[in-house]
């Protein structure tokens, strides 16, 4: 069975500051990640995914993650943020080849982004 | 590519009617269709995965005969929420996948509010 942790529920930082979301995932056979993003009263909006290959993975908007097996991480990360970037984060695990609909999601972590 | 769309958008009705929302992917042949409920300020949490032409699988807890779904075509899916009641206000939305081997990658409809009165 997959499960997916977020570590902190709002995370806030200030407009230009780096943006760091964290991502725990647990998984017995290697995992698919993804991260979401979803803004106030919309579906949700891939950001980036990671299936094979190499483990830091850019997505929209300036985002880019990390997959580290050793730590079972992929926090997302942005250099600098944009009033833009303030929604709420999912962080999401399945597996290749699984059953549909295993797609597991963490609680989500709103990100407030300060002028 | 890769689009979804849900209608309506937001819906109000009164409690003990019946609500249709409709899940449509509209650049591609969704084999499977999956639907979701999220809470206030709360993750997704998976209600239901239907393939085109037979029965929907429901996850535990989520009651069969309130929340219908067919799966009619490769391109659309509806929920149906019998005799709504208040507790079943929510943002509903609903997710296509193409359906190639193994790759798993869902893509998210904007979601339905639904209000009860």
């Amino acid at each position: 069975a997959q499960s997916v942790t977020q570590l902190g529920s709002h995370v806030s930082v200030s407009e230009g500051a780096l943006v760091l979301l964290r991502c725990n995932y647990s998984s017995s056979v290697p995992p698919y990640l993804f991260w979401y993003v979803q803004y106030p009263n919309q579906g949700l909006q891939l950001l980036l995914k990671y299936t094979t290959g190499a483990t830091l993975v850019k997505g929209i908007n300036g985002f880019e993650a990390e997959f580290k097996k050793s730590e079972t991480s992929f926090h997302l990360t942005k250099p600098s943020a944009h009033m833009s970037d303030a929604a709420e984060y999912f962080c999401a695990v399945t597996v290749y080849g699984g059953s549909q609909g295993n797609l597991i999601f963490g609680k989500g972590t709103k990100l407030s982004v300060k002028p | 590519g890769a689009v979804v769309s849900q209608h309506p958008s937001w819906v109000i009705c009164k409690s003990g009617t019946s609500v249709k929302i409709e899940c449509r992917s509209l650049d591609f042949q969704a084999t499977t269709m999956f639907w979701y409920r999220q809470f206030p300020k709360q993750s997704l949490m998976l209600m239901a995965t239907s393939n085109e032409g037979s029965k929907a699988t429901y996850e535990q807890g989520v009651e069969k005969d309130k929340f219908l779904i067919n799966h009619a075509s490769l391109t659309l899916s509806t929920l149906t929420v019998t005799s709504a009641h208040p507790e079943d206000s929510s943002f509903y939305i609903c997710s296509a996948t193409p359906g190639t081997s193994g790759s798993n990658e869902q893509f998210f409809g904007p979601g339905t509010r639904l209000t009860v009165l």
